[in-house]
């Protein structure tokens, strides 16, 4: 299978501070990542889409001067927390498509996730 | 919209029993249906999935079957082993309109010994 990682795995930090989450697709070239947000006990909600040297497509009521997100390379896609408050506080998760690799076409593959608490 | 219901957890059962993870769905197209299982500190996983209605999927001892007339498509092992305590994740994706995945809330299965 495809592998992608996040970094940091958990972070903490205060209240009006930016935070920056990275995702990296290991072995594949990521075409498409996406990124979601995990409340405790709740499905897995898509934020946005982001495709490689584009600009990221955000869901309905999800604020992209809050979260930015960049998508600069194949194997790399970043989500910035901005201003941080801690409603913000959640478990955040990427996934990664790719079109380039025939074996893993149409398939996303997922991060482990990234524990953001906002003091 | 489309949306996908699945069985509050936690479910605790002993090793070598019966499972079944119960998940229905609403959707206005024709999805695919997959299960996704996160083990403890990693990501999902794709544990199976079906593309077309009574299409089975099977993968390491589970299955799950589309049943487009009950709308449902519930997970089943015929005997669970401790290795398969984790949270698993019903979900959809309308591949003919864009591929974004819609997940249920996950249910946490624990094995016991």
């Amino acid at each position: 299978g495809a592998v992608v990682s996040q970094h940091p795995s958990r972070v903490i930090c205060k209240s009006g501070t930016s935070v920056k989450i990275e995702c990296r697709s290991l072995d594949f070239q990521a075409t498409t990542m996406f990124w979601y947000r995990q409340f405790p006990k709740k499905s897995l909600m898509l934020m946005a889409t982001s495709n490689e040297g584009s600009k990221a497509t955000y869901e309905q009521g999800v604020e992209k001067d809050k979260f930015l997100i960049n998508h600069a390379s194949l194997t790399l896609s970043t989500l910035t927390v901005t201003s941080a408050h801690p409603e913000d506080s959640s478990f955040y998760i990427c996934s990664a498509k790719t079109l380039t690799t025939t074996s893993l076409w149409g398939e996303q593959f997922f991060g482990p996730g990234t524990r953001l608490t906002v003091l | 919209g489309n949306s996908v219901t699945q069985m509050e957890g936690p479910v605790t059962l002993s090793e070598e029993a019966f499972l079944t993870i119960n998940c229905t769905y609403t959707a206005t197209g024709y999805p695919s249906l997959f299960w996704y299982v996160q083990y403890p500190g990693e990501g999902l996983q794709l544990l199976l999935k079906a593309t077309k209605a009574d299409d089975k999927g099977s993968n390491k001892g589970f299955e799950a079957t589309y049943r487009k007339e009950t709308t449902s498509f519930h997970l089943e092992k015929g005997s669970v082993q401790v290795s398969d305590s984790a949270v698993y994740f019903c979900a959809l994706s309308d591949m003919n309109r864009d591929d974004k995945i819609i997940f249920g809330k996950g249910t946490r299965l624990h094995i016991l010994p």
